[in-house]
């Protein structure tokens, strides 16, 4: 069956440094990919996506490559800030019937600090 | 209003309550899902709607039982809750026959039974 797997955290950086949160994921088909961000107190909210191999997916410094011959869908950022605390969630599409559907990861707890 | 809007947003009921979280969707799309999300647990989906017809049902118990009157507004009916039953439900929207199969989350209702 699908699934996802992401680094286990929590991770704790200090601001302005990189970021790497690595994901591989197992699916039959060519699943899309997707990084999906948790703010405290808030919903998910979709930070990039990916719909086919060597697709590079992006948004607010966030940047994710869809590796078909690794299975990886890393996500990176060059200079994280405070406000970038959050819950990142990995998760890739899946059909069932005629609703398409997502496999999460278990999320990663990231914390910036000053 | 824009997105995904749920209400409540906080709920706390007794175990022999019976209470309904509400969910609208503003973007036009033709399949909705509930989600609950347990501290140190994977998300799990509970229930797909697409156009309107229920096409997934993750071995919920019966406690909880699902409407979807219309591709706009999903529900989630409870009674006879556990404590077991707390936790953040989310209710996400997605256009199914789009490319990305990307879902959008509302900022969810946090339920505590007691």
């Amino acid at each position: 069956g699908n699934s996802v797997t992401q680094m286990e955290g929590p991770v704790t950086l200090s601001e302005e440094a990189f970021l790497t949160i690595n994901c591989t994921y197992t699916a039959t088909g060519y699943p899309s990919l997707f990084w999906y961000v948790q703010y405290p107190g808030e919903g998910l909210q979709l930070l990039l996506k990916a719909t086919k191999a060597d697709d590079k997916g992006s948004n607010k410094g966030f940047e994710a490559t869809y590796r078909k011959e690794t299975t990886s869908f890393h996500l990176e950022k060059g200079s994280v800030q405070v406000s970038d605390s959050a819950v990142y969630f990995c998760a890739l599409s899946r059909s069932s019937g005629s609703a398409r559907q997502l496999t999460f990861g278990s999320g990663t707890q990231l914390t910036v600090l000053p | 209003e824009t997105g995904v809007t749920q209400t409540p947003r906080h709920l706390v009921m007794g175990m022999t309550n019976k209470k309904s979280l509400k969910c609208e969707q503003h973007l036009g799309h033709n399949a909705m899902y509930w989600y609950k999300q347990s501290a140190k647990k994977p998300l799990e989906l509970m229930f797909v709607y697409s156009l309107e017809e229920r096409v997934e049902n993750n071995s919920v118990p019966s406690r909880f039982s699902p409407e979807c009157p219309n591709s706009s507004h999903l529900f989630l009916h409870l009674h006879t809750l556990q404590p077991e039953d707390s936790a953040l439900y989310l209710c996400a929207s997605s256009q199914d026959n789009s490319g990305g199969y990307e879902q959008y989350f509302g900022p969810g209702t946090r339920l505590t039974v007691t």
